[in-house]
């Protein structure tokens, strides 16, 4: 089946620093890439849109000089958190579209919980 | 805009028993994908079933059946014969076509599903 991996799981960084997750589709290519947001006990919230070779599309509200991404290929989309804050710290999660499937179904990381001291 | 309703924050069921788990959604759009996903402890996003509304005929997946009643844009999810493992958040979600080629996750905001033993 269609796999996604994320990583790092878990990062913890100190306030002013950067923080880079990568989100890798292993058996698919991914045209398009998405970026999620999860609060606890909340639902997902849609950070960003990353199709790859362009610009990645941004949700209303999300800083895009904070909350850098780069789709470069079509397996590889990386999200970095520039001059994290402890309001960053939440749980990451990308999922990906395979380019073949004609229902559009998206197929989620296990997400990176990030914490910002 | 899409817009995805899950009226029921928490339920609980006793394990063997059946289940059902409420979803309405808004759109004018005529075709669309709606989905379940699970989200058990560890977070991970696993798809339960999904349904395309140009289908009259409900979907099911082994346990799991749906209801789908396109008038009246509801989508629920029927648990039969729940087991321990069903333990988990519950999303509903609903794909839409968001131009430029994107297709966007809407996602309600979540029934906590616990099976009692």
């Amino acid at each position: 089946g269609a796999v996604v991996s994320q990583h790092p799981s878990w990062v913890i960084c100190k306030s002013g620093t950067s923080v880079k997750i990568e989100c890798r589709s292993l058996d698919f290519q991914a045209t398009t890439m998405f970026w999620y947001r999860q609060f606890p006990k909340q639902s997902l919230m849609l950070m960003a849109t990353s199709n790859e070779g362009s610009k990645a599309t941004y949700e209303q509200g999300v800083e895009k000089d904070k909350f850098l991404i780069n789709h470069a290929s079509l397996t590889l989309s990386t999200l970095t958190v520039t001059s994290a804050h402890p309001e960053d710290s939440s749980f990451y999660i990308c999922s990906a579209r395979d380019r073949r499937e004609l229902t559009n179904e998206q197929f989620f990381g296990p997400g990176t919980r990030l914490t910002v001291l | 805009a899409q817009t995805v309703t899950q009226s029921q924050p928490e339920m609980s069921v006793q394990e063997a028993e059946t289940v059902t788990l409420s979803c309405t959604y808004d759109t004018s759009e005529s075709n669309y994908y709606l989905f379940w996903y699970k989200q058990p402890p560890s977070r991970q996003m696993i798809l339960v079933i999904r349904q395309e509304a140009y289908k009259q005929q409900n979907a099911t997946e082994n346990r799991f059946s749906v209801n789908f009643q396109k008038a009246a844009k509801s989508f629920s999810l029927k648990i039969s014969d729940s087991q321990l493992g069903d333990t988990a958040m519950y999303f509903c979600a609903f794909i839409s076509y968001s131009g430029a080629g994107s297709y966007q996750l809407t996602f309600g905001k979540g029934t906590k599903l616990s099976v009692i033993p």
